[in-house]
């Protein structure tokens, strides 16, 4: 069964505007963790944020912040003041309760519009 | 402090043939990890050991095996490669709830 979906094939985003990326999750575990990761052409997977599902604030990093609504199983990622650098696939993953197994979402495909 | 890294980047094989793709980090990290990503799908976990001595299976585990004899290295052999083997290989290995990826290895099998 999947346990990540990401919806959105591609977005598009002016730069320095935000843009708010779809994930949403399916787990029956009591604790888990929540993951965004960027992967530019290059190829490199590079992290992003973490949330974890006991946490009560939303995640921020720098221009990134992960909006948690747990009762939805949702867990979105907020680019503030977009660059040109962000444009690239993103990926949402989950972290199962035992800590080991990671899920990964189909990902997304962020262009930055000059 | 190279963190992850990953040899060969690319290669190619024929069915049948097998090979071993190579996994160090220096890190000293626990907890290390296979993936495979292929087109219009995310990762998807192969194997992963919590330490040395200690694998376990992911999501797609058949076709490939692991050892990890220490804490350094992780290497993922392929016995008789497939043409749906074909795909790019990431490892990586964890600190508490970050994972570490290496660049990856592009592996073709005709």
């Amino acid at each position: 069964a999947q346990k990540i979906t990401q919806t959105q094939p591609g977005m598009f985003v002016q730069e320095k505007e935000a843009v708010t990326l779809d994930c949403t999750y399916d787990t029956s575990d009591p604790s888990y963790g929540l993951f965004w990761y960027k992967q530019p052409s290059s190829g490199e997977m590079i992290f992003l944020i973490y949330q974890g599902s006991y946490d009560q604030q939303n995640a921020t990093e720098g221009r990134y912040s992960l909006n948690f609504q747990k009762a939805r199983k949702s867990a979105n990622l907020v680019i503030s003041a977009s660059q040109l650098g962000d444009s690239a696939m993103y990926f949402c993953a989950m972290r199962d309760f035992g800590g080991n197994q990671f899920y990964f979402g189909t990902g997304t495909s962020l262009t930055v519009i000059p | 402090n190279a963190g992850v890294t990953q040899t060969p980047k690319f290669q190619v094989l024929k069915t049948g043939q097998s090979m071993t793709l190579q996994c160090a980090q220096d890190m000293n990290h626990e907890y290390m990890s296979w993936y495979r990503q292929d087109p219009g799908m995310g990762l998807r976990l192969i194997h992963y050991s919590v330490g040395a001595g200690i694998t376990d299976q992911g999501e797609v585990p058949n076709g490939y095996n692991v050892s990890r004899s220490t804490t350094e290295d992780f290497p993922l052999r392929l016995l008789s490669a497939a043409p749906s083997q074909t795909s790019v290989y990431f490892c990586a290995s964890k600190s508490s709830d970050t994972q570490y990826f290496g660049p990856g290895t592009r592996l073709t099998v005709l």
